[in-house]
């Protein structure tokens, strides 16, 4: 199984503060294969990035993907007050299916 | 609208089973691959099973593979899991989410919660 390890475990941000997660994947995988979710406390995940970089439906442009091989990033250009969730990261490039264990993102 | 709702959660005994249900609404169910997906609690996502749109494929995860049976209805929308040999480590909130072009897991239930305990 590719094992996606995804740093840091937490972050804690100001508002209008840049932020970057990353994940790197323990096997190589297509950057088309890499997504990423935000799950906001007591909901559940929702599509952010798919395919590296192409943002979902309704995503604001201050969150963005980037990489290639085994090593992606997100990031969140400036962060708001409602960007409050943890994220992970997600390959989808061979079965099983794995995901990061999470960022957590808090505001100071 | 996509909608995906689960049910059939509930409190079990460790060594039962349960079955749950997720019932699709708003796209051709028939056409699209499923997934399970869960989340103990306080921890992160776990993939759990995925069946192709046809039923022809099927894949789980290893801490589940032998007890847990992926299975869909395509003629009433509701994909299915049963799960056998319950244990305490399968405590989770279980998601069914429909899966993207590039396997990505573009639409999620809202979760049912299954604890097993005794």
């Amino acid at each position: 199984a590719i094992v996606l390890n995804q740093s840091p475990s937490s972050i804690i941000a100001s508002q209008g503060e840049k932020v970057t997660i990353t994940c790197r994947a323990s096997s190589s995988i297509s950057s088309n294969y890499l997504h990423w979710y935000q799950q906001k406390p007591g909901a559940f995940p929702k599509l952010v990035i798919y395919s590296t970089s192409y943002r979902a439906s309704g995503v604001p442009s201050r969150f963005s993907g980037s990489g290639s091989g085994t090593s992606y990033s997100f990031t969140i250009s400036r962060v708001e007050a409602e960007d409050v969730a943890t994220y992970y990261c997600q390959q989808g490039s061979s079965n099983p299916f794995t995901f990061g264990s999470g960022t957590k993102l808090e505001i100071k | 609208e996509v909608q995906l709702v689960e049910s059939g959660g509930g409190l079990v005994q460790p060594g039962r089973s349960l079955k749950l249900s997720c019932v699709a609404s708003g796209f051709t169910f028939s056409n699209y691959g499923m997934n399970w997906i869960r989340q103990a609690p306080g921890k992160g996502l776990e993939w759990v099973a995925y069946i192709s749109s046809g039923s022809s494929y099927i894949y789980y995860a290893e801490t589940v593979k032998g007890r847990f049976t992926i299975s869909r209805d395509n003629a009433k929308n509701t994909l299915y899991l049963q799960m056998t040999s319950l244990r305490s480590e399968d405590t989770a909130l279980y998601y069914c989410a429909r899966l993207g072009a590039d396997n990505w897991f573009a639409y999620w239930g809202q979760g049912t919660l299954v604890t097993v305990s005794s």
